[in-house]
């Protein structure tokens, strides 16, 4: 099992262009998860999802957007990026109904600058 | 809304020693608590979870014990070594399947 990859790695952007994260996981879990991570400000939940065809808000949603069109995958799309928004983000997915339910997996996380 | 307090915020130990990183919490309606490990420039590795039933859960020279009520959690690290440098971070999951992070230790062990 790969558990949970991202891409990409390491992005550059200028402000106002746009981009979107991808992260996959293959251990079938119901519940995925986008995080920024920030100095000082410790790791801050942006939007999650509890199923497929499902997304929910989190702590910081503004200025992105999310979509879980496949059970395996969570799509995080930034549509005018900003500076504020440079960040280390993770993608996490966890289980439900099988193994420890709520029990987060993350992925090696996709450091963004925006200049 | 649920708050999660890790102290210290840094610690420095020599090789060899037994020591003890803190956790609490604000609100003890949870379904589990977990510890992580952060090395620099990488993701979050999962240590240890303990259920909100269970009082603690042992991987090797790592213990984890959680008092539900007093809203605590301790990660205790025997013996130990400089490969232990990291940042060790607790997450409390609740069963709306969302978690709260603190800000982590920072743990260097000096050989």
């Amino acid at each position: 099992n790969a558990g949970v990859t991202q891409t990409p790695k390491f992005r550059v952007l200028k402000t106002g262009q746009s981009m979107t994260l991808l992260c996959a996981q293959d251990m079938n879990h119901e519940y995925m998860y986008w995080y920024r991570q920030d100095p000082g400000m410790g790791l801050r939940l942006i939007h999650y999802s509890v199923g497929e065809g499902t997304t929910a808000k989190g702590e910081v949603p503004d200025g992105y957007n999310v979509s879980r069109l496949k059970k395996q995958n969570f799509l995080l799309g930034l549509e005018s990026a900003a500076p504020s928004q440079t960040s280390v983000y993770f993608c996490a997915s966890s289980p439900m109904t099988s193994g420890n339910p709520y029990e987060q997996y993350f992925g090696p996380g996709t450091r963004l600058t925006v200049t | 809304k649920q708050e999660v307090t890790q102290i210290p915020a840094a610690l420095s130990v020599p090789e060899g020693e037994n020591l003890v990183l803190n956790c609490s919490f604000t609100d003890s309606a949870i379904y589990n608590l977990q510890w992580f490990r952060q090395d620099p420039g990488k993701g979050l590795t999962s240590l240890l979870l303990i259920q909100s039933s269970q009082r603690e859960q042992t991987s090797g020279r790592l213990n984890a014990s959680l008092d539900k009520s007093s809203g605590r959690s301790t990660l205790y690290i025997a013996a130990s070594q400089p490969g232990d440098s990291a940042t060790y971070l607790c997450a409390v999951n609740t069963n709306a399947g969302k978690s709260t992070f603190g800000d982590g230790t920072t743990l260097t062990v000096k050989p």
